[in-house]
């Protein structure tokens, strides 16, 4: 069965950087896209970024571009986001999640238990 | 950006009542039209993608319609384990974008 693992939640200082983890497991790792996507305390989904299959492509949502840096290791079966410049509006519980694939790029058909990010002074 | 508006924003509904969600995207997106159920402290759980095609395993009571820039979920005959937030999601292009969530709470 399909299986997404978050890891590397913190609580972290402002400015500083964190990297969190996704292991992937029950599917063809290097034949689906793979997005990010956060929620914070008491308030909707918000997408992060995605990678592609191959780790060539990658997008950013507006809030977190510049800052925010998204991999896979198809070795690790694991992708990678590497958070910069933390700001305290990056709290927030984050989710990793499976693309849909074919007509349904850029949904999301699993989604990791999901690892809490904690930005504070 | 597209965005994703639902409602209501919260509805309050009794066990075996029929319940409809509704989410209006800001321009057309075919059917690139995902919804989603989560419930308090959970991950989200993905229920219909392309706007009508049921995922595997969710129950028959749920389903989706719509195209274009309006869409709707319903649920048949609501169950003690609906009670959940529901959010709708564009994939019709980047910055993929969410509906602001409808939470279903027991009357």
């Amino acid at each position: 069965q399909v299986q997404l693992v978050e890891s590397g939640g913190a609580v972290v200082q402002p400015g500083r950087s964190l990297r969190l983890s996704c292991a992937a497991s029950g599917f063809i790792f290097g034949r689906y896209a793979v997005h990010w996507v956060r929620q914070a305390p008491g308030k909707g989904l918000e997408w992060v970024a995605t990678v592609s299959y191959d780790g060539r492509n990658k997008n950013y949502g507006d809030s977190v571009k510049g800052r925010f840096t998204i991999s896979r290791d198809k070795s690790k079966n694991t992708v990678y986001l590497e958070m910069n410049s933390l700001r305290e509006d990056d709290t927030a519980v984050y989710f990793c999640a499976k693309d849909g694939g074919g007509y349904n790029f850029g949904s999301f058909d699993y989604w990791g238990q999901g690892t809490l990010v904690t930005v504070s002074s | 950006d597209i965005r994703m508006t639902q409602s209501p924003s919260s509805l309050s509904a009794s066990v075996g009542d029929r319940v409809t969600i509704t989410c209006r995207a800001s321009q057309g997106i075919s059917t690139f039209l995902a919804w989603f159920q989560q419930k308090p402290g959970r991950a989200p759980k993905s229920l219909i993608s392309a706007a009508s095609s049921l995922q595997s395993g969710v129950p028959s009571r749920f389903s989706g319609s719509g195209s274009g820039t309006d869409f709707t979920l319903t649920i048949s005959s609501l169950q003690p384990e609906d009670f959940a937030t529901y959010y709708c999601q564009q994939y019709n292009n980047y910055p993929l974008t969410f509906g602001g969530g409808t939470k279903v709470e027991i009357k």
